[in-house]
């Protein structure tokens, strides 16, 4: 099975735009969920969605926003984005959301 | 609430060496425990994942981490580290189905370095 791809795999922004990052689960998994990794914070939870429902929801601003579509593909959303925005945003699949594969992430730099 | 406690932000060992990476975890329910790895500007790899059954769980590059309820712990082992070992290793845990609550909390990582 092809693993989990997320595209683009690196981005550049200004302050002030928005960004949609996209992923695509391994084929048959029904849940995607999104983290942050950065320098300082280290990795942290975003969001889970599962059959096209947020079904988790990290402790991050509502600039994030992420949905799910009905072949389980995720975008995820940043608007207004701010320097501290600048991280790697992985995204992660599962079947049922217990054993979580990862992609290879999308670097995102804000200028 | 969860949370997972890496000691040693920076391990060094000889090629052949013991590899011996520490993670503690805390949790008001049974928990999942997890082992990735992450090579530079690559995602995070499965090593290994306990759920239940066997406390000893043998993982991928021959990698296993044995949980421990009484300490609290879910060290990660390896009898000889190889060059290709090298890179940093997340400690994560998260909630047993219930509350379908699976996200991951992640400790800081390890960075291992392995010396020829």
């Amino acid at each position: 099975k092809a693993g989990v791809t997320q595209t683009p795999r690196y981005l550049i922004k200004t302050r002030g735009q928005q960004v949609t990052l996209s992923c695509s689960p391994i084929s048959g998994h029904r849940s995607v969920s999104w983290y942050q990794q950065t320098p300082g914070q280290g990795l942290q939870f975003l969001f889970e969605y599962f059959s096209e429902t947020q079904r988790n929801k990290g402790n991050f601003p509502g600039r994030f926003s992420g949905r799910q579509f009905s072949n389980s593909r995720s975008e995820m959303n940043v608007s207004t984005l701010e320097l501290g925005d600048s991280a790697l945003y992985l995204c992660a699949s599962s079947l049922y959301g217990d054993t979580q594969y990862f992609g290879p992430g999308t670097r995102l730099t804000v200028l | 609430a969860q949370s997972v406690t890496q000691l040693g932000s920076h391990v060094s060992v000889s090629e052949g060496a013991l590899v011996l990476l520490r993670c503690n975890y805390s949790s008001s329910v049974p928990p999942y425990l997890f082992w990735y790895v992450q090579y530079p500007n690559q995602g995070l790899q499965l090593l290994l994942k306990y759920t239940t059954g066997a406390t000893l769980v043998k993982g991928i590059n021959g990698f296993e981490a044995e949980f421990k309820k009484s300490e609290t712990s879910f060290h990660l082992t390896k009898p000889s580290a190889h060059m290709s070992d090298a890179a940093e290793y997340f400690c994560a845990v998260s909630a047993t189905s219930g509350g379908s609550n699976y996200k991951l909390t992640f400790g800081k990582g390890t960075l291992l370095t392995v010396n020829p």
